[in-house]
């Protein structure tokens, strides 16, 4: 399966402790994004990495959230000091490049992060 | 920024079409994608739109008017497979690709 894979796809944390939450894209995507939804409502962008950079993280909240994608290896998003209002479907999504006029993003399963 | 406005939920019968709307308020324009989400899955790929008309894939066409700020999603032939929530999100005109989305329409297909 060439798809966008996650994991886990279910996390359960106590309030104070760390999720850290994995993103493998799709072969031969080097465009990673990350999305946040809330129950009833849609998803909100996160942050945008190709590899080893940030490209946009204007919709990551800039205390406790954290977002890599090394050279080798999954992307990994990092919640720190986990709160209730964290918990949440975490989905990611690839794309082969950017801003091509038909440049498709890709879907994963997504985590669900529910704290405690 | 970008305000993106989908109805909740509508009720269909197996076999009918249905039409999903979505309106779309923003700052410039790079593109509207529609995508199906089934209850606990991934967001799917439907189709992409980025210039005005219809765009046909199958059962599902998909209409854009960039004046209008208006998009719809055409679902013909309904099954029950086709219950799913279906997602309208627009690209940042910026560059950047991030994708802004609206709530969703739930689609409840019943026999």
């Amino acid at each position: 399966n060439a798809g966008v894979m996650q994991n886990p796809r279910h996390l359960v944390r106590r309030r104070g402790q760390e999720a850290r939450l994995r993103c493998s894209p799709m072969k031969g995507h080097s465009h990673v994004y990350w999305y946040r939804q809330l129950p009833e409502e849609g998803l909100k962008f996160m942050v945008y990495l190709q590899k080893e950079n940030i490209i946009d993280e204007s919709g990551m909240p800039k205390e406790r959230f954290s977002a890599e994608f090394p050279k080798e290896g999954p992307s990994i998003l990092r919640i720190q000091q986990v709160v209730r209002g964290d918990s949440a479907a975490y989905f990611c999504a690839s794309s082969q490049t950017q801003g091509a006029v038909r440049e498709t993003q890709y879907f994963g399963p997504g985590t669900r992060l529910l704290v405690l | 920024g970008q305000n993106i406005d989908q109805p909740t939920e509508m009720t269909a019968t197996e076999g009918a079409i249905v039409q999903i709307n979505c309106t779309y308020q923003t700052s410039g324009f790079n593109g509207l994608f529609w995508y199906q989400q089934h209850a606990g899955e991934a967001p799917t790929f439907l189709s992409y739109n980025v210039l005005d008309g219809l765009e046909e894939k199958g059962r599902f066409s998909s209409f854009l008017s960039r004046s209008k700020g208006y998009s719809y999603l055409l679902l013909k032939e309904l099954q029950m497979k086709d219950s799913a929530s279906y997602l309208c999100a627009v690209r940042d005109p910026t560059g950047n690709n991030r994708l802004a989305f609206g709530k969703g329409n739930q689609v409840v297909v019943i026999p």
